[in-house]
């Protein structure tokens, strides 16, 4: 009965690989978001989409490239990953104003 | 431009003692204010929120706080503290993004500790 799941929860990879992680969401919410939480803590938005469409995009390389096939998923992949990327990487559905999070995923380029 | 100040990022307490963490925003209209929390290795859990009417709102796990807007702030309160409770806590307010769509800002956290 998991809410907003995220795979994988772990992922180690080596600078310049590509990669994808995947996010669904059980709730009927029309709108999903990705957040990236750094070294420190801090978490900030990436992107949002509302009903398979783009509608947030926070100045994120274009190296990250978000997709939703449907409502209920949205995938985020990473072309060419860098150092700089490691952090761990939260899914998000909401209706309305409140938003509900996912596990995480812990990304760590090497 | 909209930002969450979370000034305490580390707060120590004994277990059984009271806590309060704090927060403060900017924002220019009224705010739709959240606490969520993050235990170590974990996703965020909505611990509470405030979107309008009685400024004390109760949440999960007998978490408390107390919007006053003439200080611009959203203070998260707990009597008596549980080694549970030790974790990463987070204050945010949702902003008006592009096209209409909200975001959530968040704070820079802030890391409780408790001794037993």
């Amino acid at each position: 009965d998991t809410a907003v799941s995220q795979t994988p929860k772990y992922l180690v990879t080596q600078m310049g690989n590509d990669k994808s992680i995947k996010c669904e969401q059980n709730l009927g919410h029309d709108t999903m978001y990705w957040y990236k939480q750094d070294s420190k803590k801090f978490l900030k938005i990436m992107f949002s989409y509302n009903n398979k469409e783009l509608i947030i995009n926070e100045t994120v390389p274009n190296r990250f490239s978000p997709k939703s096939p449907d409502k209920a998923h949205l995938n985020l992949h990473i072309n060419s990953l860098e150092l700089g990327d490691s952090a761990v990487y939260f899914c998000a559905s909401s209706q309305g104003q409140v938003q509900y999070f996912g596990p995480g995923t812990r990304l760590l380029v090497l | 431009a909209q930002s969450v100040t979370q000034p305490d990022i580390h707060i120590t307490v004994s277990e059984g003692a009271s806590l309060e963490l704090r927060c403060n925003y900017s924002y220019g209209a009224t705010p739709y204010l959240f606490w969520y929390v993050q235990s170590p290795g974990q996703g965020l859990q909505l611990l509470l929120k405030y979107f309008s009417g009685d400024t004390l709102v109760q949440g999960i796990k007998g978490f408390e706080a107390e919007f006053k807007r003439s200080q611009s702030s959203f203070n998260l309160r707990k009597p008596s503290v549980h080694w549970s409770d030790a974790a990463e806590y987070f204050c945010a307010v949702v902003v008006g993004g592009t096209g209409g769509y909200n975001k959530l800002i968040f704070g820079a956290g802030t890391r409780l500790a408790v001794h037993p």
